[in-house]
């Protein structure tokens, strides 16, 4: 299976800062999925197929990569960010990053 | 909208069964896509571990292959989860998906918190 490498673990960002969190994979893969999870929710799908803004998510959110390297952008933090982030992928079978913890200052 | 609801008991015994229901409203799990279900452990970690097709075919995380079954009743428009001979290691909060034809999960439900103890 391939494994997502999520960094940091942890991210302390102050509002209206703009910030990136990575997820890098053990193998090549074709696509990357995000979700964001609050406190005691479910995942929900921000991005999906490496770039593409899931409906009803703002645009400050943005995703990029290929290959082994992906990345999530918040281009202005705002205080409803605060969550945990996940990376996800389909390659015969599904696998998650560890996932990333965005604290806001 | 679709909507996913899980449910089933929040406490099993170690070497026993887990049973779950997925119960799906606002689309019928035979007219398309993957019904998933995936566990979050204690301290977050997500793990995928299988998926029923519309068409009723499985397909299963190798981890978990000798342990686990997916079934379905079309008529109440329920998929469910067994896995076997549970231990604490077990002790998740179970979610179902649907997976979407690109493989990533748009709907999720609420997710059940079940714990494997004596």
């Amino acid at each position: 299976q391939i494994v997502l490498t999520q960094s940091p673990a942890i991210m302390s960002a102050s509002l209206g800062e703009e910030i990136t969190l990575t997820c890098s994979a053990s193998s090549s893969v074709s696509y990357m999925h995000w979700y964001q999870q609050k406190s005691g929710t479910s995942p929900k799908l921000l991005i999906y197929s490496t770039s593409n803004l899931a409906s009803g998510v703002p645009s400050r959110f943005s995703g990029s990569g290929s290959g082994t390297f992906y990345s999530l952008t918040i281009s202005s933090v705002e205080a409803e960010d605060a969550a945990d982030y996940y990376c996800h992928q389909w390659s015969s079978y599904h696998t998650f990053g560890g996932g990333t913890k965005l604290e806001i200052k | 909208d679709v909507q996913l609801q899980e449910s089933g008991p929040d406490l099993v015994k170690p070497s026993q069964s887990l049973s779950l229901t997925c119960t799906v409203t606002g689309y019928s799990i035979t007219s398309g896509y993957s019904w998933h279900w995936i566990r979050q452990f204690p301290g977050n970690k997500l793990e995928w571990m299988g998926y029923i097709h519309y068409s009723g075919s499985t397909n299963y995380n190798p981890s978990l292959k000798s342990r686990i079954s997916i079934t379905r009743d079309t008529s109440k428009n329920q998929f469910f989860l067994q896995l076997n001979s549970v231990t604490t290691e077990d002790t998740a909060t179970y979610y179902c998906a649907r997976g979407n034809y690109g493989n990533w999960f748009a709907y999720w439900g609420q997710g059940t918190l079940v714990t494997v103890s004596a």
